[in-house]
């Protein structure tokens, strides 16, 4: 079966400070996709970052980067110098053949 | 579309009556999904769609729930006898796939159901 764990509930940062926040998973499939999504208020889940599976390079966008440890199933996003705007919950998932798996979300506040 | 659209946003509802959520996938995408997502909670799977195959309905929590996919687009989702714990928000989304593999799944704003 496949799963995805996340297993900080809630975690706060300082603006314009570094957070990371913390993804496990488990699939006995051979290509699949990472993906780290954003849900404001708005409830408008938003992708954020993505990594597929074969590739070793980390994926960066902009203030977002991961640490894909695939030996490990980890799979860790790191967000730099943290905006306001940060603020959401934020969900790691699994793609592959079928349907994706969500993790139960980290909830990000960050302070002024 | 440019975009993955659901009507309505918001539904409210008398508890016993019937439901339809309507979702509108990004054009040209095969896969099609819908998860419920209960206030402050993660994101349940309901059912899949892929292409023509039979859909995964493994997620639907009870024969009360059921969905459909027209000309492999436009999908409804529909709840009989609403009962007050299907209240949530309703997302789908949908994906393009390269090979056998899906990539990233689009989402809809959802549909917020309120059973009274």
């Amino acid at each position: 079966a496949q799963t995805v764990t996340q297993s900080q509930p809630e975690m706060s940062v300082q603006e314009a400070e570094t957070v990371t926040l913390s993804c496990t998973y488990d699939t006995s499939e051979n290509n699949y996709y990472l993906f780290w999504y954003k849900q404001p208020p708005s409830r408008q889940m938003i992708l954020v970052i993505r990594q597929e599976a074969y590739k070793q390079q980390n994926a960066t966008e902009n203030r977002f980067s991961v640490n894909f440890q695939k030996a490990a199933k980890s799979f860790s996003l790191k967000i730099s110098d943290s905006q306001l705007g940060d603020t959401a919950m934020y969900f790691c998932a699994l793609g592959g053949t079928y349907k994706y798996i969500f993790g139960t979300g980290t909830r990000l506040k960050v302070l002024a | 579309g440019a975009g993955v659209s659901q009507s309505p946003s918001n539904k409210v509802t008398e508890k016993g009556k019937d439901v339809e959520l309507r979702c509108d996938p990004i054009s040209g995408h095969t896969a099609l999904y819908w998860y419920r997502q209960s206030l402050g909670q993660g994101l349940e799977f309901l059912i899949y769609f892929q292409g023509n195959s039979a859909p995964d309905k493994s997620g639907l929590p009870s024969d009360r729930f059921s969905a459909e996919r027209t000309g492999g687009s436009v999908s409804t989702l529909t709840i009989q006898r609403t009962q007050q714990e299907d209240s949530a928000v309703y997302l789908c989304a949908s994906s393009f796939r390269t090979g056998v593999t899906n990539t990233e799944a689009f989402f809809g704003q959802g549909t917020r159901l309120t059973v009274v």
